[in-house]
């Protein structure tokens, strides 16, 4: 595609629920990250995929996150019985080379 | 633990004003450094990068950064802003062949007309 697209731009869940957040990256980027921003803090990494596998999973919070990326190319984000500090947004990017990240418009995650 | 620091969280300027932008980071060995820009509702992009060799970088819109290696710094610079540089600036930092990027908190930048 064109660009980085996450969907949904919007998720409202109850706490204890399970979330699922996609991410297509753009047609032939071999690396995806997944990052997450907080109110008031920096981007937080969560993992990088090259190909279909995380080498660098050392960011993801807790065993209730997880991630999966198949053929390549869509990767989905798991959040299992969500929490309030779950919220935030969490952004995906995908690049070629090292370092040219192109990144999505984020998913915005609330918690109630 | 790698970190990378911004001084200034939120700046107003007038158009025409210079700007730097600072950003320091931890780390001894090789690195890459990075300038993100977040304009208002878009998703970031990048707006500069530094690999290796010449310290002066050129980015996109007259920025561009010096990494001075003896000071862990890589600052942004433009020399007469404009309102359309309002923006979050984000300096990144990745160590050697590590893939996953150290982010600074951001720096908010307000351009008045």
């Amino acid at each position: 595609g064109a660009g980085v697209s996450q969907s949904p731009s919007n998720k409202v869940t109850e706490k204890g629920k399970d979330v699922e957040l996609r991410c297509d990256p753009i047609s032939g980027h071999t690396a995806l990250y997944w990052y997450r921003q907080s109110l008031g803090q920096g981007l937080e990494f969560l993992i990088y995929f090259q190909g279909n596998s995380a080498p660098d999973k050392s960011g993801l919070p807790s065993d209730r996150f997880s991630a999966e990326r198949t053929g390549g190319s869509v990767s989905t984000l798991t959040i299992q019985r969500t929490q309030q500090e779950d919220s935030a947004v969490y952004l995906c990017a995908s690049s070629l080379r090292q370092g040219e990240a192109f990144f999505g418009q984020g998913t915005r995650l609330t918690v109630v | 633990a790698q970190s990378v620091s911004q001084h200034n969280h939120h700046v107003i300027l007038s158009e025409a004003a210079s700007l730097e932008l600072g950003c320091n980071y931890s780390y001894g060995g090789t690195v890459n450094l990075f300038w993100y820009v977040q304009y208002p509702g878009q998703h970031l992009q990048l707006l500069l990068k530094y690999f290796s060799g010449d310290p002066l970088v050129k980015g996109i819109k007259g920025f561009e950064a010096e990494f001075i290696k003896s000071k862990f710094s890589f600052n942004l610079r433009k020399p007469s802003v404009q309102w359309s540089d309002t923006a979050e600036y984000f300096c990144a930092v990745n160590a050697g062949n590590n893939r996953k990027l150290i982010w600074g908190l951001g720096t908010s930048l307000a351009v008045n007309p």
